[in-house]
């Protein structure tokens, strides 16, 4: 099946710097790479996502990039700050067959903004 | 507009007991799913719900179980509980099954003690 992995599983910058956070995945099938952003006592909220006929994809002070031949795609926050800390997910996954809807996701980006 | 609500937000419970968590899906949304989420850890898919048939199945034991009602909403059942089964469990709606757009409840926090 797939796996996804994230690096690096920490991450602390200061206010205004960017950050990047990087996954690697194996199945080649894969289609879709949502970046989701959960903070604490709440669920997993959506901010970005990418599917595997788009490079890179940008939204305000967020992008993602998409590398199907390498298997891997990153997300990038610029001009950082401190309401963007919390933890971090990529995932994968694919449409059809047995993972019909299911989402690997990747182990997590603990990110702290420092004001 | 309401998101996707699950209840309870907290439940404790003892080893070899039994537990029923709900989930309403984002309204229009079909499609349910559930994940587990262990401490410091991914959500791991543990069932999809489309149209109240099973589509998709996780590794996980037959002691979970799930069903999805005509009005959508979903519940994801524990038997025989073990320790290893306490952890963030997260309900997601999409529109359509294959969209894989999914947006997650706040979760129920399940302590096994």
């Amino acid at each position: 099946g797939e796996n996804v992995e994230q690096h690096p599983s920490t991450l602390s910058v200061q206010e205004g710097d960017s950050a990047v956070i990087k996954c690697t995945y194996s199945d080649s099938a894969s289609n879709y790479f949502p970046w989701y952003k959960q903070e604490l006592g709440k669920g997993p909220q959506l901010i970005i996502d990418i599917r595997s006929n788009v490079g890179e994809k940008k939204d305000q002070r967020i992008a993602v990039t998409l590398n199907k031949t390498a298997k891997h795609f990153s997300l990038h926050i610029t001009e950082t700050q401190p309401e963007d800390s919390a933890v971090y997910f990529c995932a994968a996954s694919r449409a059809g067959g047995t993972s019909y809807g299911k989402l690997t996701f990747g182990q997590g980006t603990i990110l702290t903004v420092h004001p | 507009d309401a998101g996707v609500t699950q209840s309870p937000t907290h439940l404790i419970k003892t080893r070899g007991q039994h537990v029923t968590l709900r989930c309403s899906p984002i309204s229009g949304h079909k499609s349910v799913s559930w994940y587990q989420q262990v401490l410091g850890q991914g959500p791991q898919f543990i069932f999809q719900y489309y149209e109240k048939e099973e589509r998709g199945r996780g590794n996980f034991p037959d002691r979970f179980s799930a069903r999805q009602f005509p009005n959508y909403s979903s519940e994801l059942n524990v038997n025989a509980l073990l320790l290893g089964d306490s952890a963030l469990y997260l309900c997601a709606s999409s529109l359509a099954g294959t969209r894989n757009i999914q947006y997650f409840g706040a979760g129920t926090r399940l302590s096994v003690l």
